[in-house]
């Protein structure tokens, strides 16, 4: 079955630049969608299809995707962007699957 | 306003069944796949099943883990789509999400969530 990886965590100061990567065999080769959500609420999608921003997701969010990991960068970090974020895919033998999240943390 | 709102999450004993409702609002309910997904306590996110449009035939894809007990149905004449899960096992415990589905299989729009307890 196909996995996805994330690191568990990852620390940014403020305005600061902070990349989330997730981990897969040929992730290239699929569609990868991001969500953020923070504590006691609903995910918010915040990328789909590896780098289009929904409408009203700031343009400090972009991603790519490219061989065995797509990544997440979060330019201009802000206290508010402290969340965990879950990167997902749509995989024929593994159905719809998410990476096991990132606990973003802002200094 | 684009909404989803859950409902009909609670405590239910193992083996017994439960049905969550999700009530869309402000949006063309019928035009779009929905989705649940559930989240244990403390854990990350996992997919539980969902139900295409009626223009694609409105059929359904589920987990393995819920494939058997759990079901999916709509009403579009009520904008309302269902989660029909029997024979809950302790581990089904979870808050458990409806979305839509949009941008092929990414989704925007999620509900509040529904907390469903399994415990004797």
């Amino acid at each position: 079955s196909y996995v996805l990886t994330q690191p568990p965590s990852v620390s940014v100061a403020p305005g600061q630049t902070a990349r989330i990567t997730c981990g897969g065999n040929n992730i290239g080769s699929k569609s990868v969608h991001w969500y953020q959500q923070k504590p006691g609420q609903a995910p918010v999608l915040v990328v789909y299809d590896d780098s289009d921003r929904p409408s009203g997701i700031p343009e400090r969010f972009s991603g790519s995707n490219s061989g065995n990991t797509a990544t997440l960068t979060i330019s201009r970090v802000e206290a508010g962007d402290e969340a965990d974020y879950y990167c997902q895919v749509w995989d024929s033998s593994s159905d719809l699957l998410f990476g096991g999240g990132t606990k973003l943390t802002v200094l | 306003e684009v909404q989803l709102v859950e409902s009909g999450g609670g405590l239910v004993k193992p083996g017994r069944s439960l049905r969550l409702s999700c009530t869309a609002s402000g949006f063309t309910f019928g035009d779009y796949a929905m989705s649940w997904f559930r989240q244990a306590p403390g854990k990350g996110l996992e997919w539980v099943g969902f139900i295409r449009s009626k223009a694609y035939g409105g059929t359904t894809e589920y987990a393995a883990s819920v494939k058997g007990r759990f079901t999916i149905s709509r009403d579009d004449s009520k904008s309302i789509a269902y989660l029909q899960m029997n024979s809950l096992k302790t581990e089904d415990t979870a808050v458990y999400y409806c979305t839509r589905e949009a941008y092929g299989d990414a989704f925007d729009i999620w509900g509040q969530g529904t907390m469903v307890t399994v415990s004797s």
